[in-house]
């Protein structure tokens, strides 16, 4: 079975920019998370998708966003882009919501410039 | 006071010993507990979950969960060069959000 995919592996953007990022989940997979890495703060909590509903939300500011499509596919947003959100993003699938595994993409590489 | 605890290390345990790696957490309705292995320059890799108090074995992989202490830990047997990798504690508690450690280095020296 193959794993999540993310769409692309790097982006490099300037300040102000905005940018979206892509996520299939594991085939049957039908919750998508998204985190954000970072040296300084390690593996941060963004959001959560289930049935094209978000159903958690971490604690970041209204630039960034998420959707969910039928087919579980998952989109994430980032507007106005900062210096500061240079990270990893990494989305991670499991097989319904709540307190399970979750398994994780590659993760998509962005620098702002 | 930090949500999920690790210490950074780097833990250097010698090739073939046991590595103990720790997690404390800090909110008492956790219900989820992951394991995770992180190597330079790639995603997280799920190595383990458990649920219930006690331990769970797999392979060389042992992980030990207190609740009452709000301990969960990780036993790796026989250690290998192989296992070296940033190790992360996970946590799922009542909000429903899976919160990270900063991670544990694990060195395995041949």
């Amino acid at each position: 079975k193959a794993g999540v995919t993310q769409t692309p592996r790097y982006l490099i953007k300037t300040r102000g920019q905005q940018v979206t990022l892509s996520c299939s989940p594991i085939s049957g997979h039908r919750s998508v998370s998204w985190y954000q890495q970072t040296p300084g703060q390690g593996l941060q909590f963004l959001f959560e998708y289930f049935s094209e509903t978000q159903r958690n939300k971490g604690n970041f500011p209204g630039r960034f966003s998420g959707r969910q499509f039928s087919n579980s596919r998952s989109e994430m947003n980032v507007s106005t882009l900062e210096l500061g959100d240079s990270a990893l993003y990494l989305c991670a699938s499991s097989l319904e919501a709540g307190p399970i595994e979750q398994f994780f993409g590659p993760g998509t590489r962005l620098t702002v410039l | 006071q930090k949500e999920v605890e690790q210490n950074s290390g780097p833990l250097s345990v010698p090739e073939g010993a046991i590595a103990s790696l720790n997690c404390t957490y800090s909110d008492r309705g956790s219900q989820s507990f992951f394991w995770y292995r992180q190597y330079s320059g790639k995603s997280p890799e799920l190595i383990m979950s458990i649920y219930s108090n006690g331990d769970k074995e797999d392979g060389r992989f042992t992980a030990q969960l207190n609740k009452a202490s709000q301990y969960v830990s990780l036993l790796i047997r026989d250690s290998q060069p192989s296992d070296s990798a940033t190790y992360l504690c996970a946590v799922k508690g009542n909000t429903g959000k899976l919160i990270f450690g900063q991670g544990t280095t694990l060195q395995v020296k041949p």
